[in-house]
């Protein structure tokens, strides 16, 4: 069975403090590994998809790295505004269409 | 372009009674999701469509629940009879095949 897990389940930082959030995967033939962000009542927000195994995305303090079984989110000197659920999400083919797997996300309280 | 646009934004109804949720995917997107959130389920994918043809509902809860898309710029998720035990955040999202989901603001129901 496909399954997508997210450790951990939340984690408070100090402002500042860097860290890095974790996504593990066991997918069949995974096309590429989504990240998103979801703010209180609102919908996910798209920050990266990672396609294959090596590959890094970054934008501003995140950084996403992909391996073959796993992904991470890397937070450099992160800020109040960084708290935020992140949510990871594993994209496969089945059948011939697209199946999307996420996993239960890690909410991050970043502390001034 | 304004991006999924959802509604109503919250719905307050009785147990028995029929709601139907909206969505507008992004104009040009030929995927399109329903997915229910809850605390304790996390994101739960309801049914999937492509060129409006419903692709996976096996994730749709049981007989009371239905979804249709009768063009590419609209679909509905409709529950007949509701019971408390529904009331979630439930979200639409659309994409090109195989890219990233796009989602909407999210409607959140209460089922009394």
């Amino acid at each position: 069975e496909d399954q997508v897990t997210q450790s951990p389940e939340a984690l408070r930082l100090q402002e500042g403090e860097s860290s890095s959030l974790n996504c593990s995967y066991t997918v069949s033939g995974l096309r590429g590994l989504f990240w998103y962000r979801q703010d209180p009542g609102k919908g996910p927000e798209f920050l990266f998809t990672l396609y294959s195994a090596g590959e890094e995305k970054e934008k501003e303090r995140l950084k996403a790295t992909l391996t073959k079984k796993e992904s991470f989110l890397h937070i450099t000197a992160p800020k109040p505004e960084d708290s935020a659920t992140y949510l990871c999400a594993g994209l496969m083919n089945s059948g011939g269409y697209q199946k999307v797997t996420f996993g239960t996300g890690t909410k991050l309280q970043v502390i001034p | 372009d304004a991006g999924v646009i959802q509604s109503p934004r919250h719905e307050v109804t009785e147990m028995g009674q029929e709601v139907t949720l909206r969505c507008k995917p992004i104009s040009g997107h030929n995927s399109l999701f329903w997915y229910r959130q809850t605390m304790m389920r996390g994101l739960e994918l309801l049914i999937y469509f492509n060129n409006n043809v419903p692709i996976d509902d096996s994730g749709m809860p049981e007989d009371r629940f239905s979804a249709k898309m009768p063009n590419a710029s609209f679909s509905t998720l409709k529950i007949q009879p509701s019971e408390p035990r529904d009331s979630a955040v439930y979200f639409c999202a659309s994409s090109f095949p195989y890219n990233e989901q796009f989602f909407g603001p999210g409607t959140r129901l209460t089922v009394l």
